[in-house]
C-alpha cells in the first residue's frame, strides 16, 4: 500500500520553467513534509520541508505549497537550471512518532531540465 | 568526510551468500536509519536505531534482515541466504534527536547485485 502517491513519475522542462511536483497522502497522523534531491550515485539530500499548520514555504527557487483539507502538497522549482536536474522524493512522518524520524517515501520523479 | 559513510559502495554477489554492509554515521548523531531503494521505487525503510533503546526493527522484509549497532555509532546490516529480489540500494541515514524534525543525512549507499 503506498502511503504518499506521486506524480509525475519523469517530467522534461525547458530551462527557466517551473517543474510542479506533486504528492498526496492518506495518514493524517503525518505532520511533517520533507523533499529529497537525489543525483545518480549519490544518496538524497534535504532540500525543503513543511509542517501543516502553514500553506507555502519558499527557500530560494523552491517552494513547497501545502493543502491541509486535500491531503496534498507540491514542490515547485522557479526559473529552473539544468543543474535541477535529478530525481525528487516527496516524504512523509508520523507525528506521534516522537524521536523516531522514519519517513515515508514518494516513488519519486525523475526531472530534466533540457537547455 | 563529515559526512554519512557507508561501505562497500557495489557488491556483487552469488544467491544464498550472506552479506554485511557497514554504515559509519556523522559523529554525534544519535538516530541511525537503513532504507532500501529499488529500481524505480522510492525508500522503504528498514530499521532505526536510537541510542540505547531498543531498535524498530518493523520495516525489515525478512527473517533473513538482521541490523545491530555497535558502541551506538557504526551500523552493520546483514542479510543472510541472499535473494535476487534482495538487489537494491542499501541507505542509511543518520540524524539529531535532540529535537524534533531534524534532518536525515544520508550516505551514498551499497548497490548490492544479487547474481
Amino acid at each position: 500500500q503506498q502511503q504518499v502517491k506521486q506524480s509525475p513519475q519523469s517530467l522534461i522542462v525547458q530551462k527557466g520553467g517551473i517543474p510542479i511536483i506533486n504528492c498526496a497522502y492518506e495518514n493524517t497522523a503525518f505532520d511533517y513534509f520533507p523533499w529529497y534531491q537525489q543525483f545518480p550515485g549519490k544518496g538524497p539530500a534535504l532540500l525543503i520541508a513543511i509542517r501543516p499548520d502553514v500553506s507555502e514555504k519558499k527557500e530560494g527557487r523552491f517552494t513547497i505549497s501545502f493543502n491541509k483539507s486535500a491531503k496534498q502538497f507540491s514542490l515547485h522549482i522557479m526559473d529552473s537550471q539544468p543543474g535541477d536536474s535529478a530525481t525528487y522524493f516527496c516524504a512523509a512522518r508520523e507525528g506521534s512518532n516522537f524521536g523516531n524520524e522514519k519517513l515515508t517515501f514518494g516513488t519519486g520523479t525523475r526531472l530534466t531540465i533540457i537547455p | 568526510g563529515a559526512g554519512v559513510s557507508q561501505s562497500p559502495s557495489n557488491k556483487v554477489t552469488e544467491k544464498g551468500k550472506d552479506v554485511e554492509l557497514r554504515c559509519d554515521p556523522i559523529s554525534g548523531h544519535t538516530a541511525l536509519y537503513w532504507y532500501r531503494q529499488s529500481l524505480g521505487q522510492g525508500l522503504e525503510f528498514l530499521i532505526y536505531f536510537q541510542g540505547n533503546s531498543a531498535p524498530d526493527k518493523s520495516g525489515l522484509p525478512s527473517d533473513r534482515f538482521s541490523a545491530e549497532r555497535t558502541g551506538g555509532s557504526v551500523s552493520t546490516l546483514t542479510i543472510q541466504r541472499t535473494q535476487q529480489e534482495d538487489s537494491a540500494v542499501y541507505l542509511c541515514a543518520s540524524s539529531l534527536v535532540s529535537q524534533n524534525n531534524q534532518p536525515q543525512h544520508f550516505g551514498d549507499g551499497t548497490r548490492l547485485s544479487i547474481l
